[in-house]
C-alpha cells in the first residue's frame, strides 16, 4: 500500500518552455501533498505544501509564479515549472500524506533538464 | 568541517555485518521521526518511524533508537545485505512538515 506515482520520470526541454509534473496517490487519499527539490548528493529541500482544495504554502525563497502548484483532488497534485531556465534543472520529488503525523510517501521523482 | 553538497558521509560495511547510521536533529519540539532509504535516481522509501514518546522501535531487520536528551536518532540494520546499499535520511516532523537530515551513504560489499 501507500503508492505514489510521479510522471514524467525524465523530461528534457528548451529554455522558456513550461513543464508540468503530476503526482498521484494510487491507493490512498492524500489530504496533503508536498513538493521537494533535490540537488546531487544533497538532501531534500521542501518547496511547498499543498492541501486539497486550498492554495499551496510556499517555503521562503520559492517563487510562487515560477512553480505553480495545483491540488485539485485527494489523489492528484501538479507542479508546473513556468518559463523554465537551465538553473531550474533539478530532481523534483513529490510526496503524499493521508493524515497528520503519518509518514509521507514519495514518488520516484522527475529529472528535469533545461537546455 | 564538512561542506554541504560536496560529499555525503559514507558508511562501508561487509555483507552480514550490522550497520548503525546516526543522525542529530535540531529541534527539541519535533514530535515524530522517520528514516527513509533513497536509491539512486529514485524517491525516498519509508523504512521506519518513531514518535517522541518512545525510545526504541523495531521493524524487520531494522531498529530505530531515539535519545531526546541529546537529540540523537539512530538506525540499526541487522545482517546488512548488498540491496541495503543506498542513501539513508532521517527526517524530523515539526508543524506537520518534514525537515530532512543531510543523509548517509551506506555501501555494502559482498
Amino acid at each position: 500500500g501507500a503508492v505514489v506515482s510521479q510522471h514524467p520520470s525524465w523530461v528534457i526541454c528548451k529554455s522558456g518552455t513550461s513543464v508540468k509534473i503530476e503526482c498521484r496517490s494510487l491507493d490512498f487519499q492524500a489530504t496533503t501533498m508536498f513538493w521537494y527539490r533535490q540537488f546531487p548528493k544533497q538532501s531534500l529541500m521542501l518547496m511547498a505544501t499543498s492541501n486539497e482544495g486550498s492554495k499551496a504554502t510556499y517555503e521562503q525563497g520559492v517563487e510562487k509564479d515560477k512553480f505553480l502548484i495545483n491540488h485539485a483532488s485527494l489523489t492528484l497534485s501538479t507542479l508546473t515549472v513556468t518559463s523554465a531556465h537551465p538553473e531550474d534543472s533539478s530532481f523534483y520529488i513529490c510526496s503524499a500524506r493521508a493524515r497528520k503525523n503519518q509518514p509521507q510517501h514519495f514518488g520516484d521523482g522527475t529529472r528535469l533538464s533545461i537546455l | 568541517g564538512e561542506s554541504v553538497g560536496l560529499h555525503l558521509p559514507t558508511l562501508s560495511v561487509q555483507e552480514g555485518d550490522n550497520s548503525i547510521i546516526n543522525c542529530a536533529y535540531s529541534n527539541s519540539a519535533s514530535d515524530y521521526f522517520i528514516w527513509y532509504k533513497q536509491e539512486s535516481g529514485k524517491g525516498p522509501q519509508f523504512i521506519i518511524d518513531i514518535r517522541s514518546n518512545m525510545d526504541k522501535r523495531q521493524g524487520q531487520r531494522v531498529t530505530v533508537l531515539l535519545n531526546k536528551t541529546v537529540k540523537h536518532l539512530s538506525l540499526q540494520i541487522a545482517a546488512t545485505q548488498p540491496g541495503d546499499s543506498a542513501v539513508y535520511f532521517c527526517a524530523e516532523n515539526r508543524y506537520s512538515t518534514l525537515t530532512f537530515g543531510k543523509g548517509t551513504m551506506l555501501l555494502v560489499s559482498p
